[in-house]
């Protein structure tokens, strides 16, 4: 499995603080994903990167922002935390590779538990 | 839209065989695959298939048909620590995947 840190790995915050996730990766995977993860709606992309500074939205990307400055750093954040946003996020790598026969696997982090008060 | 539909939770009895399916109705296909997700851990790979047809690894095997929009994973010679979430997930375009909201098994003694 890819190596995959997240950090913090459970957090709580009030309503109206910023917060930033961090995701570290030791594989040299090209592309990078933050999930979120609410029962009942499975895992949903909120925004990926497909190199660094390059980075596009999920399918719920509003309130959240990201940044990859580095290829192993992916951060997300949360200008202004809403007690919607209490979920545990997912990082998770790919390869992006487009050659016959990859299977481009995406392996996930170990998850950040946020509770928003 | 997307739409990645599987049952909410199955229950097996240990030794069993449990098939959970998988359907899907997707604005393209590049591949499906299955992860594992024991509770509160990270989802783990378990298989993938882009082209029609059974692929099987050891008591794990997966079936595809595009036609039908539609995939199973068989689990057999159930054991306890299979009791888990099995994800479902579509990639439409490179680089994205869709997940349905997951199967949540259970195995009895």
């Amino acid at each position: 499995d890819a190596g995959i840190t997240q950090s913090p790995r459970h957090k709580v915050t009030e309503t109206g603080t910023p917060v930033t996730l961090r995701c570290h990766q030791t594989e040299n995977h090209r592309y990078m994903y933050w999930y979120r993860q609410d029962p009942g709606h499975g895992l949903r992309l909120i925004h990926y990167s497909y190199g660094v500074k390059d980075t596009d939205k999920g399918e719920v990307s509003d309130g959240y922002s990201v940044s990859r400055s580095k290829t192993e750093d992916f951060l997300l954040t949360l200008e202004s935390a809403t007690s919607s946003q209490t979920s545990v996020y997912f990082c998770a790598t790919g390869t992006g590779q487009v050659l016959a026969g990859a299977t481009d696997t995406q392996y996930f982090g170990p998850g950040t538990r946020l509770t928003v008060l | 839209g997307q739409n990645i539909d599987q049952p909410t939770e199955m229950t097996a009895t240990e030794g069993a065989i449990v098939q959970i399916n998988c359907t899907y109705q997707t604005s393209g296909f590049n591949g499906l695959f299955w992860y594992q997700q024991h509770a509160g851990e990270a989802p783990t790979f378990l298989s993938y298939n882009v082209l029609d047809g059974l692929e099987e690894k050891g008591r794990f095997s997966s079936f595809l048909s595009r036609s039908k929009g539609y995939s199973y994973l068989l689990l057999k010679e159930l054991q306890m620590k299979d009791s888990a979430s099995y994800l479902c997930a579509v990639r439409p375009s490179w680089g994205k995947l869709q997940f349905g909201a997951g199967t949540q098994v259970v195995v009895t003694p």
